[in-house]
Formats: structure tokens, sequence, C-alpha cells
């Protein structure tokens, strides 16, 4: 069975730094792109950007390039995403997805809510 | 870069009806990579079409898609009380908005 399982919600201060990960599970973690999406409260949904852990090839929407890092560490199939300063506006359910063969996202992790509030 | 509007924003249906919703895209795209999701309140997203017609592993045949080009619509023949959600279209980078259905 294939899973995606994120780590838990954080509460930060604008300015600090975060690191949320996803593992992955029950299947070839490095055959497959995964995926980091958005969710701000109330709103829709927001394409990030995308790893390969095969490679660490990764490709960022233009809204997110410099703002946030993706990585990965396939020896733990582990996705991870990270800032360096949050801002209040990073506020947001962030979820991770497995890139399927048609580009859609066909398995998610269940989501790691992100609150930044001084 | 590619805008996908859907419409309508919101659809107020009762049990047992016909849903039709639409997925608009800028500009004409590959009908291999639009998808369709469906979100309930507290969820994760939950992929049910993909190459704009297929449906997920899982997904009910009552869930239909169609389309090509840059018009694509995703069609419930008859709504069942767990279908109340949001839907979302997917292409590539690009999301659309989202369209609630809701409980007339």
């Amino acid at each position: 069975e294939v899973q995606l399982v994120q780590s838990g919600a954080e509460v930060k201060k604008p300015g600090e730094s975060l690191k949320i990960s996803c593992k992955g599970s029950g299947y070839s973690f490095t055959s497959y792109w995964i995926g980091w999406v958005r969710q701000m409260p109330g709103k829709g949904l927001e394409w990030m950007g995308i790893i390969y852990p095969g490679d660490s090839d990764t490709r960022y929407s233009p809204s997110f390039q410099g703002q946030v890092t993706i990585s990965a560490d396939k020896s733990i199939s582990t996705a991870y995403l990270q800032w360096s300063s949050l801002k209040a506006s990073d506020t947001a359910m962030y979820y991770c997805a497995r890139l399927g063969t048609s580009r859609d996202f066909d398995y998610w992790g269940q989501g790691t809510l992100v609150t930044v509030s001084s | 870069e590619i805008v996908l509007t859907q419409s309508p924003g919101t659809l107020s249906l009762s049990p047992g009806e016909r849903a039709t919703l639409s997925c608009r895209a800028s500009q004409s795209v590959s009908s291999s990579y639009l998808a369709w999701y469906q979100q309930k309140p507290g969820q994760a997203p939950r992929l049910l079409i993909y190459g704009a017609s297929s449906r997920a592993t899982g997904i009910p045949d009552r869930f239909s898609g169609s389309g090509s080009g840059t018009d694509f619509t995703l069609t419930i023949s008859r709504l069942e009380p767990e279908d109340f959600a949001v839907y979302y279209c997917q292409q590539s980078r690009a999301f659309g908005q989202g369209t609630k259905v809701e409980i007339k």
C-alpha cells in the first residue's frame, strides 16, 4: 500500500526556520517525483514544486522559487520542505503528494499545518 | 503560464441529481495531463480522474470526465451524500480555484 506520512503540526514565530517532512512507503521512492502543494486557510490548492528523489532534480513554481527549498533523502525515503525565514503569510496546510505518470498527484500525505504567528 | 478557470463557483444540488462541473484552460492543453480531485473538509485531496477521462483506482463509475483542448467537464451522474465536497481540476503546474458542490 502506497503511503505518504507527513510530520506533525508546527507553530513558529516570524523569522524562524522550519523543515517539514514526508516519508514514503509501499513503492519505489526513487522512481516517482514527489510534490508539495500549499493550501492557505479557506483557499484553493497551489502547486509549489516537485523533486525526483532518484537524483534530486527539483522544479519550482515561479511563485515559490527562492521562498522555499525542496529536498529529499532517498536513503530514508523522505522528502522535505523548508523555510529559512518564515512569514505570517506562510501560514497554511502543506501537502506532499506523489506525481503519477500523467502528471497528476495520485497519492497524498495527510497534510502538515504550519502556523506562523508572533 | 496556463490558468484554469472552474465554473460555477458553487453548485447547489440535491442527492440523486446530476452535477456538471466545468474547467476551462487559458490555452489549449494536453488532455493527457488533465486531472480532477475531490476534497472534503479536513481531508487531503483525492484523485478522481486523470488523463481527462480515466477514473483513478477505487473511484465509482458515477464519476466521469471528458473534454479536450481548453474545455473539460467532470460529471457526477447521481449525487450521493458523500459527494458533497470541493472539486479541483489540475493541468501540470496549475490548479483551478475549485467548485463547491453543496446540498440544496
